[in-house]
């Protein structure tokens, strides 16, 4: 596609449920990036996807957050057992994945708010 | 935590008049980029500054790194109202992007 995709733009789902967010990359972009967004504040880094392994997961906040990418492409953020504090904004970003040059195309994200 | 911080937190100016924002960041860096971010939006990428560059310009952005002291600035010029944004420096450390806390800038028209 034209630009980076996520479904659902909007979740409400209640405290102890499990959610799944959705990330559609630029065709082409190797390098796929999770961020979080609380009111106010900026991008929280979450993980980072080269292809389909994960890079790096340093900031997924516990074992309830889990991200996949299986076929290099599309991802998804998967939270279990969600929680109040997990009401956020939820970014996903791509890049070509070129060391020392690399810009993120972001999506418009997926708002979550757990009652 | 965050790398980056922005200051100030909010700015607001008239329409025409020059926009200035600063950021300062913890650790060394390949590079350093400035995002824009409208209400309820994701964020779009506005200029990327190399660790080796001191000063970018484009179009009514000018970009300025200075890696002693580890902060750069964002100058808008001729400001204008749909400039009324959310902006971001988010720093290169190999291939992970740390962003700031962030600039509101309001421009009245």
């Amino acid at each position: 596609g034209a630009g980076v995709s996520q479904t659902p733009s909007n979740k409400v789902t209640e405290k102890g449920k499990y959610v799944e967010l959705r990330c559609d990359p630029i065709s082409g972009h190797t390098a796929l990036y999770w961020y979080r967004q609380s009111l106010g504040q900026g991008p929280e880094f979450l993980i980072y996807f080269q292809g389909t392994g994960a890079a790096d997961d340093s900031g997924l906040p516990n074992d309830r957050f889990f991200a996949v990418r299986p076929e290099g492409s599309v991802s998804t953020l998967k939270i279990q057992r969600t929680e109040r504090g997990d009401s956020a904004v939820y970014l996903c970003a791509s890049s070509l994945g070129v060391a020392g040059a690399n810009v993120l195309t972001f999506g418009a994200g997926s708002r979550l708010t757990v009652l | 935590s965050q790398q980056g911080e922005e200051d100030p937190q909010a700015l607001s100016i008239q329409e025409g008049e020059n926009a200035t924002m600063n950021c300062s960041y913890k650790t060394s860096i390949n590079n350093l980029q400035w995002y824009r971010q409208n209400s309820g939006r994701g964020l779009v990428h506005l200029i990327l500054i190399r660790s080796n560059e001191r000063e970018k310009h484009s179009g009514r952005l000018r970009v300025t790194l200075d890696t002693s002291k580890k902060s750069s600035s964002l100058l808008i010029t001729a400001s204008r109202a749909a400039d009324t944004a959310s902006y971001f420096c988010a720093t290169d450390a190999g291939n992970q992007f740390y962003f700031g806390t962030g600039t509101s800038l309001t421009v009245i028209p």
